[in-house]
Parts: C-alpha cells; sequence; structure tokens
C-alpha cells in the first residue's frame, strides 16, 4: 500500500524567508509518480509539478524548488524568498502505476503561513 | 481551456434528501476522479473512471453513494439519502492524457443539515 507523510501541520514564517516542506512516502512499486498541489483559502487544488521515480534530478521553478531522494524516499518543495500570496495548504501526493490511473494518494497536508 | 467545471458550489440540505453533484472534466481528458476533502480524513479518492467507464470505486464510503458517467463530458456523483457525516467538500478531477497532470475542479461544498 502506498503512503504519503507530511509531518508538519502548520508552518509559519516571514515574508522573504526560504521554507522547506517535507515529504515522505512509502511504496512497494518500482515506477510511480510523485505531486505536490497547492490549495490557497480560495479551495482549489493547483497542480504545482509531477515527478517520475525514474528522474531524481531536483527541479526549480522560480521561486520554487523540488529535492526529491529516493535514498530517503522525500520529496521536499521549498519556496524561496516566500510571499504572503504563498499562504496556502500544500499537499504531497503519490500515483503508484502511472498506467493505472493516476491514482493520487495524498499527504495530510501542510498549512503554510505567510506573514507580511 | 475552462477547467473542470463543477456545480453546485455550495450546496445546503437537509438529512434524508437526495444530494446530486456534477462535473464537466476538460475536453480530451481521458480519466475523471471523485475526490472528498474532510478535516478528519484529508483528501480521499472515492471512484474514478476511465473512458466512461469506472474502474475503481473502492473509496465510495457506502451505497448511498453512486457515480456515473454518461458520456466523456459529464459525470454525477449522487448521495441518497445524505447524512451530516456527508457534509465536505467534494472534488471533480480529469487527467491530462499526455502529461499525466490531474486537473481539479473549484469542488462542491456540502453541508448536510
Amino acid at each position: 500500500a502506498q503512503k504519503v507523510t507530511q509531518a508538519q501541520t502548520e508552518i509559519s514564517v516571514v515574508e522573504k524567508e526560504d521554507v522547506t516542506l517535507d515529504c515522505v512516502y512509502e511504496t512497494r512499486d518500482t515506477t510511480y509518480y510523485l505531486f505536490w498541489y497547492k490549495q490557497p483559502p480560495s479551495g482549489e487544488l493547483v497542480f504545482l509539478i509531477r515527478r517520475n521515480s525514474f528522474d531524481e534530478q531536483n527541479e526549480i521553478s522560480g521561486r520554487y524548488s523540488w529535492n526529491f531522494q529516493k535514498s530517503t524516499s522525500s520529496f521536499n518543495f521549498t519556496i524561496t524568498a516566500s510571499q504572503v500570496v504563498d499562504s496556502a495548504v500544500y499537499f504531497c501526493a503519490l500515483s503508484e502505476r502511472e498506467t493505472s490511473g493516476s491514482r493520487l494518494t495524498f499527504g495530510e497536508g501542510t498549512q503554510l503561513t505567510v506573514n507580511p | 481551456d475552462a477547467g473542470v467545471i463543477q456545480s453546485p458550489r455550495h450546496e445546503v440540505t437537509e438529512m434524508g434528501q437526495e444530494v446530486t453533484l456534477r462535473c464537466k472534466p476538460i475536453s480530451g481528458h481521458d480519466y475523471l476522479f471523485w475526490y472528498r476533502q474532510t478535516m478528519m480524513r484529508g483528501l480521499e479518492l472515492l471512484i474514478y473512471f476511465n473512458n466512461n467507464v469506472p474502474i475503481d470505486d473502492s473509496g465510495m464510503p457506502e451505497d448511498r453513494f453512486s457515480a456515473k458517467m454518461p458520456n466523456a463530458s459529464f459525470s454525477t456523483l449522487k448521495i441518497q439519502p445524505s447524512e451530516p457525516r456527508d457534509s465536505a467538500v467534494y472534488f471533480c478531477a480529469s487527467r491530462a492524457r499526455r502529461t499525466g497532470e490531474l486537473f481539479f475542479g473549484e469542488g462542491s461544498r456540502l453541508t448536510v443539515l
């Protein structure tokens, strides 16, 4: 069975600080996909990134970066120079066997609050 | 593209009433998913369809819940009869055929009194 753990329930930072959201996963599959979603106060789920298990290259997109380490089963998300608009709940998710239909298992989410 | 469209955005009903939630996936997407979000249980997959065929409904809580996808552009999630513990935000999502990205609708917030 697959499982995603986001140990940080809530994080509060001051604007311009860097912040890292942790994600640890469990799966028996060798082929799997990892995702991050953002849920702002308005409630919608916004796709941020999808990473497959064969690609361990870290990715950077503007102020966002992701660190995928298979050795520790982690897929951490860092926001550099945080802004108030980054305040949201962030979910890490795992999908085993892409061809089965992207059945996502979500972590519990981390509530990030960026204070001015 | 308009994205995944869900209706209603908000629904308040009384226990015992039938509730129908609707979803229009993104055109061309081959998978459709229904998720439920609650404070206690987080985001749970209820059921998903591939090319309009239900593939896995093991997440549907009980027989009061049913879902249909009569065509590629429409799906419904029905609860009959509704109970207060069904109160949640219900998300519909569809999957991009090429990239595998899952796109969510804005959700339907259900309150059962």
